[in-house]
């Protein structure tokens, strides 16, 4: 099993609608969990952090499941910015970064 | 806002020759890394740095490559004898520390390298 799974997609959205997708992970160790957006050719980054609460930034909603293993990202009102590829990084305790090879969001007039 | 720098943007080099990529982390942070992305696959970690030595490093980092911070600023990834195979796009990224696990990690823009 791979260490960091997501949906490699493409996820096509309507301008306006609401897309969410999950990330799960095998090990149980990870201490930070993160989502990070990824446009092409480009290096990744922080879109946000994700908490055992859950938390929201504007149109974007993350939550995480310890229990289950996996976090979520909801994108409300999508906008043809959002269109980019969303990585989620499990952090460990020297702040190494496990990717997975993330979630591609098209988002469409 | 402070930003880590990366140069080259591009380099091509041929197979078995050494390259060196070179990152400047943001001022304040004191854990830097290095990751690699072949074209089309995910972000791997190769290596991280702190205190002036490796804290962790991935089974991609073998002994063709290694990482030194020579002064203050910059932080660099040698590899030896280049490999068609290292063709990818490498980013450093840094961190400032404050104990907290949920701390940022910031990305600087990439090398991309391509063996020949």
């Amino acid at each position: 099993r791979k260490e960091v799974e997501q949906d490699p997609g493409p996820f096509n959205v309507p301008e306006g609608a609401t897309v969410a997708f999950n990330c799960t992970y095998s090990n149980s160790a990870s201490q930070s969990f993160f989502w990070y957006r990824q446009d092409c050719r480009k290096e990744p980054k922080l879109l946000m952090s994700v908490y055992s609460s859950g938390n929201e930034d504007g149109r974007f909603t993350a939550q995480l499941n310890r229990a289950s293993q996996y976090i979520s990202l909801l994108i409300r009102d999508s906008k043809l910015s959002d269109s980019a590829t969303y990585l989620c990084g499990m952090g460990d305790s020297w702040g190494k970064l496990q990717f997975g090879a993330g979630t591609q969001v098209v988002v469409t007039p | 806002e402070p930003e880590v720098t990366q140069t080259p943007s591009h380099q091509v080099t041929q197979m078995g020759q050494e390259v060196i990529l070179r990152c400047v982390p943001i001022s304040n942070h004191l854990y830097f890394y290095w990751y690699r992305q072949i074209l089309g696959q995910k972000v791997e970690f190769l290596v991280s740095f702190y205190n002036n030595e490796i804290s962790e490093k991935s089974e991609i980092f073998d002994d063709q490559f290694s990482v030194e911070r020579p002064d203050g600023s910059n932080f660099t990834l040698k590899i030896r004898s280049t490999k068609l195979e290292d063709s990818a796009m490498y980013f450093c990224a840094s961190r400032e520390t404050s104990g907290r696990a949920q701390e940022t990690q910031y990305f600087g823009p990439g090398t991309r390298l391509l063996v020949l």
